[in-house]
């Protein structure tokens, strides 16, 4: 397996531009995660997918972020409009389940740098 | 809710010196996590603890989870340049909360 599969790897845009991450987990991973990482605040959860349904999407910092997940195979994050305070990397991880109420291993995908100007 | 706190938050060391990271938790966890991002990479998955007082050895590290589930260390014995990176604890608090530390960066000296 390619293991997660993130693109673009690095996006420079600017302020008040669309973006939109895209992320392929695991084949047969049922949760999807995805995370934000900066110098300030380190590694922060934004929102999960089981079965692609999001299950909690309290990290996710305002409204101009949003997620979607249509199918197992395929996720994106979109920030609209974007903000320069939006730049850091943005990993994408999968797992296989949660069992016995607890989370399984993550697997990361490569991360995508985005630079807000 | 739940906190999650790893000290040191820095640590620089002459290769061949021993290493050790310490995850806390306000909560009683469920399991502990550690995982390993090189600079510039991802985080890696390197082990799980799940029982009261649980010591796994991978190698050269050593991890081991607090009697009353509240803690975890991970030590590294003899340290190498590989050993560079950041170590996060990721505490899970029965499904309600997967929370990541804020890492450990390790520096290692040739």
């Amino acid at each position: 397996d390619a293991g997660v599969i993130q693109s673009p790897r690095h996006e420079v845009t600017e302020m008040g531009q669309e973006v939109t991450l895209r992320c392929k987990p695991i084949s047969g991973h049922d949760y999807l995660f995805w995370y934000r990482q900066t110098m300030m605040r380190g590694l922060e959860l934004l929102i999960y997918f089981n079965n692609n349904v999001p299950i909690d999407d309290s990290g996710m910092p305002e409204d101009r972020f949003s997620a979607k997940m249509p199918n197992a195979s395929f996720s994106t994050l979109k920030i609209q409009p974007s903000e320069p305070r939006d730049s850091a990397v943005y990993f994408c991880a999968s797992s296989l389940s949660r069992m016995m109420q607890s989370t399984d291993t993550q697997y990361f995908g490569p991360g995508t740098r985005l630079t807000v100007l | 809710g739940q906190q999650v706190m790893q000290i040191p938050q820095y640590q620089h060391v002459q290769e061949g010196e021993d290493f050790t990271t310490y995850c806390n938790s306000s909560t009683t966890l469920s399991n502990i996590q550690w995982y390993k991002q090189r600079p510039g990479g991802h985080p890696v998955f390197l082990i799980q603890l799940v029982k009261s007082g649980e010591v796994k050895k991978q190698k050269r590290l050593t991890f081991q989870f607090g009697e009353a589930k509240k803690n975890s260390s991970l030590h590294i014995t003899a340290t190498q340049t590989t050993d560079v990176g950041t170590y996060f604890c990721a505490e899970d608090n029965y499904g309600q909360n997967f929370v990541f530390g804020p890492g450990t960066r390790l520096s290692v000296l040739p």
